[in-house]
């Protein structure tokens, strides 16, 4: 396994447009993390998956933004009618159950909304 | 999640050992402190993690005072490769389910 795995890893935009990002776990992690990261900025939460079930979402998490994990493997994060403030980059991570703060993280995938 | 504070800034010379400090002084009985690092224009990656007593793994060390209050990361040789912004984190392994990242410990290893 190589690690977390992130689609696309540049996303370039207009404002309005809808956006899909794509995450693929370590393939025995159960918990998958999204988090939203600007610059200078440490990481910021935004939902959280055990197996396919979205178990926390941040206040962050707006009505545009939805997220899902289908049969508990990849996990998808759509932002809907995009605007300037979404431009960041969004960060996945997995962990095992047992190892909640031990999580693995993707590249991540950035956006620019022009 | 209790919270940390951790320097912005420091320095280290390339061989020599990196010491980084955080506060935790709010710390829970049942929060263990992580340490990850952040390569420029990559995504975190954990260090190492611990509770009570001091760890070691290939990466670093970790010191826990006593008391719980603070703890120091160890980078026993730095390299060039070891400049990255370091991040201190109080979590426990019940409860909420969200990691709370701070702004971290820019470190600059100098050759």
């Amino acid at each position: 396994d190589t690690g977390v795995s992130q689609d696309p890893r540049h996303k370039i935009t207009k404002r309005g447009q809808n956006v899909t990002f794509r995450c693929d776990p370590i393939s025995e992690h159960n918990r998958l993390y999204w988090y939203r990261q600007t610059l200078g900025q440490g990481p910021e939460f935004l939902t959280y998956f055990q197996n396919e079930a979205q178990l926390e979402k941040s206040r962050l998490l707006s009505d545009r933004f939805s997220a899902e994990r289908p049969k508990g493997s990849f996990s998808t994060l759509e932002i809907q009618r995009t605007e300037q403030g979404d431009s960041a980059m969004y960060l996945c991570a997995s962990s095992l159950l047992s190892e909640p703060g031990e999580q693995y993280f993707g590249p991540g995938t950035r956006l620019t909304v022009t | 999640d209790a919270k940390t504070t951790q320097p912005p800034s420091m320095d280290c010379a390339e061989g020599r050992a990196a010491n980084l400090p955080c506060n935790h002084s709010t710390i829970s009985g049942n929060e263990y402190v992580y340490w990850y690092r952040q390569i420029h224009s990559q995504g975190p990656q954990y260090i190492i993690h611990g509770l009570k007593n001091n760890e070691t793994n290939e990466m670093a060390s970790l010191i826990i005072t006593e008391d719980r209050k603070s703890s120091t990361l160890i980078l026993p040789h730095a390299t060039l490769r070891d400049t990255a912004v370091y991040y201190c984190i109080v979590r426990s392994h019940t409860g909420g389910f969200k990691t709370i990242f701070g702004a971290g410990t820019r470190l600059f290893v100098k050759a």
